[in-house]
């Protein structure tokens, strides 16, 4: 496997559900993102991890967690979710902070309903 | 902080013809200015990136051009074929740890 791999690729989850999205990268890439996508908007970044440390927490609600345990691994825990949480989840990863080799996962889809 | 604004939201063009998005930032820190193409069900895919010291660069039928004076800069398709059809996304990076402002999207429709 090569680039950034996110599993599931789709996820339908009710409201007081607990599920988490998974993401690997293959690159060896010092840093990951975990965005948001939704219709219309521009990507929204949500956490930023660097050497397994989190650097950016963008305002996002407690009910997202995220999760580093080590520099190939990133995941998002998702608890008692919304329905405008539906959205396409994006994990990215980068050498480091300037931009070098930035790639993207191919998302999870996420419902809520 | 960083705000960037992408025109136009749509564009179809005849296959052959040129495509161009303009996108428009508003820190003058920004160094650095990728374009992304996203298809259908897949994540955005790297296509052409240009760094603050240049004014231009160009890869094969893509090319974009910066102007730091006025804070803008664009992407250019030319002889666009069917499978240009895509969203493209503009970016820019002011800070540290990879933190990108994107723009909101171009629909790009190539018609036959």
């Amino acid at each position: 496997e090569t680039g950034v791999t996110q599993t599931p690729r789709h996820l339908v989850m009710g409201m007081t559900n607990k599920k988490s999205l998974k993401c690997e990268q293959h690159l060896g890439h010092n840093a990951m993102y975990w965005y948001k996508q939704s219709a219309k908007k521009p990507l929204e970044l949500m956490f930023v991890y660097s050497l397994e440390e989190r650097v950016e927490n963008n305002s996002v609600p407690s009910r997202f967690s995220p999760e580093c345990p080590n520099s190939s691994h990133l995941f998002l825990h998702l608890h008692t979710l919304q329905p405008e949480d539906s959205a396409l989840y994006l994990c990215a990863s980068s050498q480091d902070g300037t931009g070098v080799g930035y790639t993207f996962g191919s998302g999870t889809r996420l419902t809520v309903v | 902080g960083e705000n960037v604004e992408q025109h136009p939201s749509t564009l179809s063009v005849q296959e052959g013809d040129s495509a161009v998005i303009k996108c428009t930032y508003s820190d003058s820190a920004s160094n650095y200015f990728p374009w992304y193409k996203q298809e259908l069900g897949k994540g955005p895919q790297l296509i052409i990136d240009i760094r603050s010291n240049v004014g231009e660069k160009k890869d094969q039928r893509i090319a974009v051009t910066l102007n730091k004076t006025a804070k803008h800069f664009s992407l250019h398709i030319t002889e666009t074929q069917p499978e240009d059809s895509a969203v493209y996304f503009c970016a820019a990076l002011t800070d540290s740890w990879g933190k990108f402002q994107f723009g909101a999207g171009t629909q790009v429709v190539v018609t036959p």
